[in-house]
């Protein structure tokens, strides 16, 4: 059964940096589509970026909220995907899921992690 | 994008009853929906996916069927355990996205 397990949250100002881990372990990496999603307190889920596998082309894809501020990425040498985040701000405060589907040719999410937050004050 | 909208935002039940929500694509999205339960400060958890199959290890109680573009999720009898958020999800095209939720609290 697969796993992941995501790092990196913490407290930083607006305007600040920050970059997000998720480690995965159970599953074939390599072949997995990978995502991030966040939840903003007392709020829904937000998906916020995709990655494909190298396979499709590694294909990365995000929600208009964070384009152009955030980055995600992948090193299947380390079955770890990456959230760089950059000029943050306090509506970026949220809790940060990565997850993928690992039976799926579908997109839905049967793997999650426990989540990480980010707090932008 | 799509929008996914659920109703009713929340809804007070009791152990043993059957309660159903729905949840609308303002689009056609085939059968790229997906149903998540979230218990507070817990990961969502992957209930049903592709309109109507059951996740592995969910129990039968919970039920999910599709009329075009709406969708519903219903639990046969509630149980302590079903106290909890429900999302849908549609991956038919980007963005992804999620409804905003249906919160079933304890009558």
């Amino acid at each position: 059964e697969g796993q992941l397990e995501e790092s990196g949250g913490g407290l930083v100002k607006p305007g600040g940096s920050l970059e997000l881990s998720c480690t995965a372990s159970g599953f074939t990496f390599t072949n997995a589509w990978m995502n991030w999603v966040r939840q903003a307190p007392g709020k829904g889920l937000e998906w916020i970026a995709r990655i494909k596998s190298k396979a499709d082309r590694g294909t990365i894809e995000y929600a208009a909220p964070v384009r152009g501020r955030f980055t995600i990425s992948r090193d299947d040498s380390k079955n770890t995907l990456s959230l760089q985040m950059s000029s943050l701000k306090t509506e970026d405060t949220a809790v940060y899921y990565c997850t993928t589907g690992v039976n799926s040719g579908w997109g839905y999410m049967d793997v999650w992690g426990n989540g990480t937050t980010v707090t932008v004050s | 994008d799509i929008q996914m909208t659920q109703s009713p935002s929340s809804l007070s039940a009791s152990v043993g009853d059957r309660v159903t929500f729905t949840c609308r694509a303002s689009q056609h999205i085939s059968r790229y929906l997906h149903w998540y339960q979230q218990k507070p400060g817990r990961a969502p958890k992957l209930l049903i996916y592709t309109e109507s199959h059951l996740q592995s290890g969910v129990p039968s109680r919970f039920s999910a069927s599709a009329s075009g573009t709406q969708f519903t999720l219903t639990i046969s009898s509630l149980q302590p355990d079903d106290f909890a958020t429900y999302y849908c999800q549609q991956t038919y095209t980007m963005p992804l996205t999620f409804g905003g939720g249906t919160t079933v609290e304890m009558k």
